[in-house]
């Protein structure tokens, strides 16, 4: 499968912990995305990579969340001491980058459960 | 910021009959962005409009673009249960998306 993969798919976590996700994007696309969807919301923004620079971030991404994307290839987000607010599936899309019209292809997501 | 919002939320539908989905712009876009979300699944790409006014179809599904680019529609014909879903559009905000909250479909068989 050369799609978009997502690892954990499920992560339970208590209030409090730190947890961190990984996302690979397609192999040749250089723009990675992360989102957030809660229940009946569409995918909110959260950052967003070119190759290995994280370009925006939303206000969304508290100072309890970091992400990298270190070689411009996988990215992992991180978020540190957990807080109930927190659960929600957490998605990753990357693009090719390049002209006016960027299709982005999302994995299947980690679905956060904050304790 | 750019808003997008959809109509309706909810869109109970027996098969074999057709319904439409619609989505606003705050602003105008430069292109609009259709994707559906199964239950349990994530947001899986379905088409892009470009121009100002365009129709395009993907068998039972017809998407256009407003003559101002501020507005698309999805209209469904002889909805059938493999239709069951969330379907989101988005427009481009800068290099990010921004979606809709979805229109979320069932299907009476």
């Amino acid at each position: 499968d050369t799609g978009v993969s997502q690892n954990p798919r499920h992560k339970i976590t208590k209030r409090g912990q730190n947890v961190t996700f990984r996302c690979d994007p397609i192999s040749e696309h250089n723009r990675l995305y992360w989102y957030r969807q809660t229940l009946g919301q569409g995918p909110e923004f959260l950052t967003y990579f070119q190759n290995e620079a994280q370009l925006e971030k939303s206000r969304l991404l508290s100072d309890r969340f970091s992400a990298e994307r270190p070689k411009g290839s996988f990215s992992t987000l991180e978020i540190q001491r957990t807080e109930q607010g927190d659960s929600a599936m957490y998605l990753c899309a990357s693009s090719l980058g390049g002209g006016h019209v960027d299709t982005q292809y999302f994995g299947p997501g980690t679905r956060l459960t904050v304790l | 910021g750019q808003q997008v919002m959809q109509i309706p939320q909810y869109q109970h539908v027996q098969e074999g009959e057709d319904f439409t989905t619609y989505c606003n712009s705050s602003t105008t876009l430069s292109n609009i962005q259709w994707y559906k979300q199964r239950p349990g699944g994530h947001p899986v790409f379905l088409i892009q409009l470009v121009k100002s006014g365009e129709v395009k179809k993907q068998k039972r599904l017809t998407f256009q673009f407003g003559e101002a680019k501020k507005n698309s529609s999805l209209h469904i014909t002889a909805t059938q249960t493999t239709d069951v879903g969330t379907y989101f559009c988005a427009g481009p905000d800068d290099y990010k998306l921004s979606f809709g909250a979805g229109t979320t479909v069932t299907v009476r068989a």
